[in-house]
C-alpha cells in the first residue's frame, strides 16, 4: 500500500497570505490528524478528522482550519500567515482496526517570509 | 492535561552499546503510550506502542520499552546500537478522549559513534 502522501512538500509564502496543504491517507484509513512541528514548540496536535467530521482540535488560533472529504483526503488551511507559522506540517492517518496507531506522511515544509 | 518528559535532548552511544532513552508521562490510566522515530527530512515512524496486555513491549528494529506504572515511565531500550539507529526519537501519550490526539515529548537525538 502506498503511504500517506502530502503535497506540496515545500512551500514558501509571504506574511499575510494564506496557504492550503493537502494530505492523502493510506487507502482504507478514514481518520486523519494534523500536527505542527517547530524547533521551539516541538510537535503539537492541530486537529483530527474522521468521516468528514472534526473530532478533536488542538490549541491553535482560528486561522488554522481543516476539512476532510468523502474520500478521506484532508486539507488544512492557514490564513493570514505569520512568521511563526513556519514549520513542518505533518499529516497522519489511522486504520480502523488499530485506531490508536498513526502513520505519518513526510510533511510539508512551510516557510513564511 | 497530559504531558511527556524526555530526559536528555541528546544521547550518544557507541555502536554495539546499549541504547536507553527515557520517557516519563503524566496521564490518566490506562494511558496510550507510543515511541516514534524520525529520520532527517522524513515523517514519524511508529516504533512501538503500549497495550495493557504486557508491560514489556517489543517494537521494530530491535527496540523495546517497559511500562512502569509506579514510576510513570516508558523508557525505550535496544541492547546493541547500530549506526542506522541514529535519528530523533519521540515519546508520545494519547489523550483520554482519543489515542490519536498525541502529546509529544521534546525528542531525543540519538547519535551512534563508530
Amino acid at each position: 500500500k502506498a503511504g500517506v502522501t502530502q503535497t506540496p512538500r515545500y512551500l514558501i509564502k509571504t506574511r499575510g497570505q494564506q496557504v492550503t496543504l493537502s494530505c492523502s491517507p493510506i487507502s482504507g484509513h478514514r481518520s486523519v490528524s494534523w500536527y505542527q512541528q517547530t524547533p521551539g514548540q516541538g510537535l503539537q496536535f492541530l486537529f483530527e478528522y474522521f468521516s468528514e467530521t472534526q473530532r478533536n482540535k488542538g490549541n491553535f488560533p482560528g486561522r488554522f482550519s481543516g476539512r476532510q472529504f468523502s474520500n478521506s483526503r484532508s486539507e488544512m488551511n492557514v490564513s493570514t500567515l505569520e512568521l511563526g507559522d513556519s514549520a513542518l506540517y505533518l499529516c497522519a492517518s489511522s486504520p480502523r482496526d488499530r485506531s490508536d496507531e498513526q502513520y505519518f506522511g513526510p510533511g510539508t515544509r512551510l516557510t513564511v517570509t | 492535561a497530559q504531558s511527556v518528559t524526555q530526559l536528555g535532548s541528546h544521547v550518544s552511544v557507541s555502536e554495539g552499546a546499549l541504547v536507553l532513552l527515557r520517557c516519563n508521562y503524566s496521564s490518566s490510566v490506562p494511558p496510550y503510550l507510543f515511541w516514534y522515530v524520525q529520520y532527517p527530512n522524513q515523517g514519524l515512524q511508529l516504533l512501538l506502542k503500549y497495550t495493557s496486555a504486557a508491560t514489556l513491549v517489543k517494537g521494530i528494529n530491535g527496540f523495546e520499552a517497559e511500562f512502569k506504572k509506579s514510576e510513570t515511565s516508558f523508557h525505550l531500550t535496544k541492547p546493541s546500537a547500530h549506526m542506522s539507529d541514529a535519528a530523533e526519537y519521540f515519546c508520545a501519550v494519547g489523550s483520554s478522549g482519543s489515542a490519536r490526539q498525541l502529546t509529544f515529548g521534546s525528542g531525543t537525538q540519538l547519535t551512534v559513534l563508530p
